[in-house]
């Protein structure tokens, strides 16, 4: 199975901050990467698949870089209501195994 | 609007068994695969188990290969996780989730509201 590393654990960042969060696969995944949103009580979202495409819906302000094994979540100024838990997820082979979640608390 | 609803989840203890459901509206059911996706406070998200649109390719994690069986209904639109000899370390909030597919990229992009599945004696 192919292991999914994400960094931080967690972070605090303020409303207009840049904030990055790391994914990292334990072997090539090329850009078969996505990135999910989940709130406390709720189901999660995708922000993000393929790497770098934007799910339809999502504010311009998340984006997606990297592929092989390193990848990268960006919020370019983060908002209020970014305050969640976000999961890298791996789509390249059975089993499609997620990161361990990275929790943002806005200061 | 895409509704996916799970039923089905409760308190069982180790060894038994549990059906869950996920009723699925708003879209062409039998056009897309669906995955069962688990969470627990600990292991956090856990793909469990997926299925073709036809029904006729079926996927497992290890940990439930044997145990669990996924199936579709595709003139009900339902999706249904039929999981036996029950552990512990199933108990998680599980979630039906619609896949998409572009080109070779897939990715859940609808889920249900998830239903609780409590092992203990």
């Amino acid at each position: 199975d192919i292991q999914m590393t994400q960094s931080p654990s967690s972070l605090s960042a303020s409303v207009g901050d840049r904030v990055t969060i790391t994914c990292r696969a334990s072997q090539s995944i090329s850009s078969y990467l996505n990135w999910y949103q989940q709130k406390p009580g709720k189901a999660p979202k995708v922000l993000i698949y393929a790497a770098s495409s934007l799910q339809s819906g999502v504010p311009s302000r998340f984006s997606g870089s990297g592929s092989g094994t390193d990848f990268t979540l960006t919020i370019s100024s983060l908002q209020p209501e970014d305050s969640a838990s976000y999961y890298c997820q791996q789509s390249y082979s059975t089993p499609n195994t997620f990161g361990q979640g990275t929790k943002l608390e806005i200061k | 609007e895409v509704q996916l609803v799970e039923s089905g989840g409760g308190l069982i203890q180790p060894g038994g068994s549990l059906r869950l459901s996920c009723a699925a509206s708003g879209f062409t059911f039998s056009n897309y695969a669906m995955s069962w996706v688990r969470q627990t406070p600990g292991k956090g998200l856990e793909w469990v188990s997926a299925i073709s649109g036809s029904g006729g390719s079926t996927y497992y994690a290890d940990s439930v290969k044997g145990r669990f069986t996924i199936s579709r209904d595709n003139s009900k639109n339902t999706l249904s996780l039929q999981m036996n000899s029950l552990r512990a370390e199933d108990t998680a909030v599980y979630y039906c989730a619609k896949i998409y597919s572009s080109g070779w990229f897939n990715y859940f992009d609808y889920w249900g509201q998830g239903t609780l599945v409590t092992v203990s004696s």
